[in-house]
């Protein structure tokens, strides 16, 4: 069974630091990995998907990493500001299986910037 | 563009009660799943359709039931809802098992 876990579970950073938000998965037969972001009381939305096949993605302030032989993802905030306030989820969708096609979550890392 | 739409946004049933949750997209995704999201627990899957006409357990299907009623359309059905269904219910949709996936803003639902 695919388990995800992320690292911190909270983290609180002054305004304009560079940040790192750690993903661990135990099974590499994934297709991709998704990292969405959580405000308070809202939906998930969509910040970066990586494909198996990929290393790296970026959208603007974020890069996420992937290395799929170790099971692990990151994913890298520059310049914090107060607006990226809000819980990082990680899921891996997997590829084989009883897990194919399916999604699973990490708990979350709460992040908090202050100005 | 309205991507995913869940409906209704917040409900209180009271024990023994039945509902059914709806859930649309409208972009032509094959893929559609139901979650639940619980304090300390993260997502959870319920269920899981791969396409039209095909639906799967997840980790927690007992006391749902689901229904892909077209390609748009994916329902949650509590039956018999009890206090441990008290949960916030996410529904999302992707083009095929291993693109993008897109979630509802979800419902959050109270059982007394």
């Amino acid at each position: 069974k695919q388990e995800v876990t992320q690292i911190p579970a909270a983290l609180s950073v002054p305004e304009g630091e560079n940040l790192v938000l750690n993903c661990s998965f135990t099974d590499s037969a994934i297709y991709n990995l998704q990292w969405f972001r959580q405000d308070p009381g809202k939906g998930l939305t969509s910040l970066l998907l990586i494909q198996s096949s990929q290393r790296e993605q970026t959208s603007g302030r974020l890069n996420a990493s992937l290395d799929k032989s170790s099971g692990r993802s990151t994913l890298y905030i520059a310049a914090s500001q107060p607006g990226d306030s809000a819980t990082y989820l990680c899921a891996v969708i997997g590829n084989r299986g009883s897990t194919l096609g399916r999604l699973y979550f990490g708990r979350g890392t709460q992040l908090t910037v202050w100005p | 563009n309205a991507g995913v739409t869940q409906t209704p946004k917040f409900q209180v049933l009271k024990t023994g009660q039945s509902m059914t949750l709806q859930c649309a997209q409208d972009m032509n995704h094959n893929s559609m799943y139901w979650y639940r999201q619980d304090p300390g627990m993260g997502l959870r899957l319920i269920y899981y359709s791969a396409s039209e006409g095909t639906t799967d357990k997840g980790e927690v299907p007992n006391g749902y039931n689901v229904s892909r009623l077209n390609k748009r359309e994916f329902s949650l059905r509590l039956e018999s809802a009890a206090p441990s269904q008290t949960s916030v219910y996410f529904c999302a949709s992707s083009f095929t098992g291993n693109t993008e996936a897109f979630f509802g803003q979800g419902t959050r639902l109270t059982v007394v």
